[in-house]
């Protein structure tokens, strides 16, 4: 298995460019996540989806969209890049909750730099 | 909103010494993860804690569930180089399918 992979690994992108991160996870998770991470800080959630066709916001979704056609496959779109949305995209996944707890699997991450 | 505040939140320390991570909320949850993170890399899981008192031991590194269910530890005896890494918390509520992160521990140990 490959996990959960993510491409492209990096990124630069103009100010009011779009792009796609894409994220596919190869487990048979239901649960799918995007977060990103500012340098030296933690993790804020921006979008989550508990199965296909199912998604909602998480902390910081604005300037973001995601859509979840497939188990496998949760591709995050941002529209109209800002300097504000420079930062590592994580992608992670996890199975029901019949585990105890939310056990997350990561991707390796994207590094997006807006100027 | 429920936090999860790390202390400290930098550590820097020699090989051979002993250190202590917090992870303290004002929330109780259903369990509570702890990941490591590397340098160019994503989280990945240590350990789940589930039950309140809980104690989990992973080689050199001890782990602790509050008794309230509302904090955590994480105690590394004889840190090596190869513990380097942020380590963050995150803790699992019981009605929503998110987890809870903490700010994160910076680890930096010095051979």
């Amino acid at each position: 298995n490959a996990g959960v992979t993510q491409t492209p690994k990096f990124r630069i992108l103009k100010i009011g460019q779009s792009m796609t991160l894409q994220c596919t996870q190869d487990m048979n998770h239901n649960y799918m996540y995007w977060y990103r991470q500012d340098p030296g800080m933690g993790l804020k959630l921006i979008y989550y989806s508990v199965g296909a066709g199912i998604t909602d916001k998480g902390e910081v979704p604005n300037g973001y969209n995601v859509s979840r056609s497939t188990t496998e496959d949760f591709p995050l779109r941002l529209e109209l890049a800002a300097p504000s949305q420079t930062s590592v995209y994580f992608c992670a996944s996890s199975s029901s909750r019949d585990r105890p707890g939310n056990e997350q699997y990561f991707g390796p991450g994207t590094r997006l730099t807006v100027t | 909103t429920q936090l999860l505040e790390q202390s400290p939140q930098f550590l820097s320390i020699q090989e051979g010494e002993n250190l202590t991570v917090y992870c303290n909320s004002s929330s109780v949850f259903s369990s509570l993860q702890w990941y490591r993170q590397e340098p160019g890399e994503g989280p990945v899981l240590l350990v789940t804690v589930v039950t309140g008192g809980e104690v989990k031991k992973l080689k050199r590194l001890t782990f602790q569930f509050g008794d309230a269910r509302k904090d955590s530890s994480l105690h590394i005896t004889a840190a090596q180089p190869g513990d380097t890494g942020l380590y963050l918390c995150a803790g699992d509520t019981y009605n929503t399918d998110k987890l809870i992160f903490g700010t994160g521990t910076r680890l930096q140990v010095f051979p």
